[in-house]
């Protein structure tokens, strides 16, 4: 049963911390999806990768974010320094090709105190 | 740029009843996807409409895709509790766009 993970599920941590983000995609799926969920925002599109290669991160804020492939099985989204606004849930979805089906990962909820 | 905007926001249903979601494009989409999330989980696919004009059913739920390809609808026939949850349209142009969802309660 092929799935999207995300590791942690569940991370709580103090202003000015680094956040790691970690997501596997579904094996032979090339393109990736960050998304940020939050009850003012709704489902944000923070950046995407295909073919490990960076297509589009104009949603996410650039001083403070970052996101990378490092190799087609993983997915890193880094919060430095982190803030009490980015507290959110924080979704990786992977897809087969551009135009397909998004399969979303369990997210990752983030609390920045 | 491409904008997605859904209505309702909230729906509150009688189980039984029908209810309908909207969601329209500022721009001709390529195709649109439609995404459950139940409370506390995350988004699911549930159809993705390509044609001008294309409705497809599963169930008790009818997705239609505008003539202009600019807008799109969620039908739910005889609301079940199975249904709570939100409802999202993604229209993709050049990259997917998801609108703000509609939140689905149901009363026993």
């Amino acid at each position: 049963d092929a799935r999207v993970t995300q590791t942690p599920r569940d991370k709580v941590t103090e202003m000015g911390q680094e956040v790691t983000m970690r997501c596997q995609p579904i094996l032979g799926h090339n393109t990736v999806f960050w998304y940020r969920q939050t009850m003012m925002q709704g489902l944000e599109l923070l950046a995407y990768f295909r073919n490990r290669a960076p297509l589009d991160d104009s949603g996410m804020p650039k001083d403070r974010f970052s996101a990378e492939m490092p190799d087609a099985t993983l997915a890193t989204l880094k919060i430095q320094p982190s803030e009490p606004r980015d507290s959110a849930v924080y979704f990786c979805a992977s897809q087969e090709a551009l135009g397909y089906e998004q399969f979303f990962g369990p997210g990752t909820r983030l609390t920045v105190l | 740029g491409q904008q997605v905007m859904q209505i309702p926001q909230y729906q509150h249903v009688q189980e039984g009843e029908d209810f309908t979601t909207y969601c329209n494009s500022s721009t001709t989409l390529s195709n649109i996807q439609w995404y459950k999330q139940r409370p506390g989980g995350h988004p699911v696919f549930l159809i993705q409409l390509v044609k001008s004009g294309e409705v497809k059913k599963q169930k008790r739920l009818t997705f239609q895709f505008g003539e202009a390809k600019k807008n799109s609808s969620l039908h739910i026939t005889a609301t079940q509790t199975t249904d709570v949850g939100t409802y999202f349209c993604a229209g993709y142009d050049y990259k997917l766009s998801f609108g703000a969802g509609t939140t689905v309660t149901v009363r026993a």
